[in-house]
């Protein structure tokens, strides 16, 4: 079955202490990003990949760090979280560029800073 | 720069009424294509329909219809007779084809949509 896993889905967590949420797609896909979802904001792009060694920030990468070292996987890493990072996050991953086709999210990882 | 408005936060209707989903947008773009995602209150984000600037045939399917008219910018979602199952948040999302550093898809706000039985 085509899909994006993400893990942990569910993270309670303290200021400061290091964390990566995994992100892996099984469906050879080229393109693969990081959103945040936050009430009244929607979803943000933090980072996107274009392929495995090719990362760029997105509209709010502060905080946040990405590696692609192999095609299928994209971990997002929080080096020292903030209360302000508690949000739901989506990974996506498409063939090519979002609207030129369609991008598949995983189920998504509620994040929870104290 | 590329924004997408969806100006409703939350609609409550009624079992069986028809409920419509504004969206109006914005871009730079001459080549765009639209989104619209339905995120149930399990968390997961569930695609809709995609269509692309040059293409501004409404479409139904089922009980879901979208109108899009390039003239206003908009991009609206009906559903007709609404089911309790229809309960969501509704996000209505852009991509551009050139001003998009990125790729990435540009989210509204969302629309939280309760049906009550």
């Amino acid at each position: 079955e085509a899909q994006v896993t993400q893990n942990p889905r569910y993270l309670i967590t303290v200021t400061g202490k290091k964390l990566t949420v995994t992100c892996s797609q099984n469906m050879n896909h080229e393109y693969m990003s990081w959103y945040r979802q936050d009430p009244g904001l929607g979803l943000r792009q933090i980072y996107y990949s274009m392929n495995v060694e090719v990362t760029d920030k997105g509209d709010v990468p502060e905080g946040y760090k990405v590696s692609r070292k192999e095609k299928r996987n994209f971990p997002l890493i929080l080096e020292s979280p903030s209360p302000n990072q508690t949000s739901l996050y989506f990974c996506a991953s498409s063939s090519g560029l979002a609207g030129l086709n369609e991008q598949f999210f995983g189920p998504g990882t509620r994040l929870t800073v104290l | 720069a590329q924004k997408v408005t969806q100006a409703q936060t939350e609609i409550s209707v009624v079992e069986k009424e028809d409920v419509t989903l504004d969206c109006v947008y914005e871009t730079r773009d001459t080549t765009y294509y639209l989104f619209w995602y339905k995120q149930p209150p399990s968390g997961e984000l569930v695609f809709l329909i995609r269509r692309n600037s040059f293409d501004e045939q409404n479409e139904i399917s089922g009980r879901y219809s979208w109108n899009f008219q390039k003239s206003t910018s908009s991009f609206n979602f009906t559903i007709t007779a609404s089911q309790v199952v229809d309960s969501a948040v509704y996000f209505c999302a852009l991509s551009g084809i050139v001003y998009n550093q990125g790729g990435k898809l540009i989210f509204g706000q969302g629309t939280e949509l309760s049906v009550k039985p």
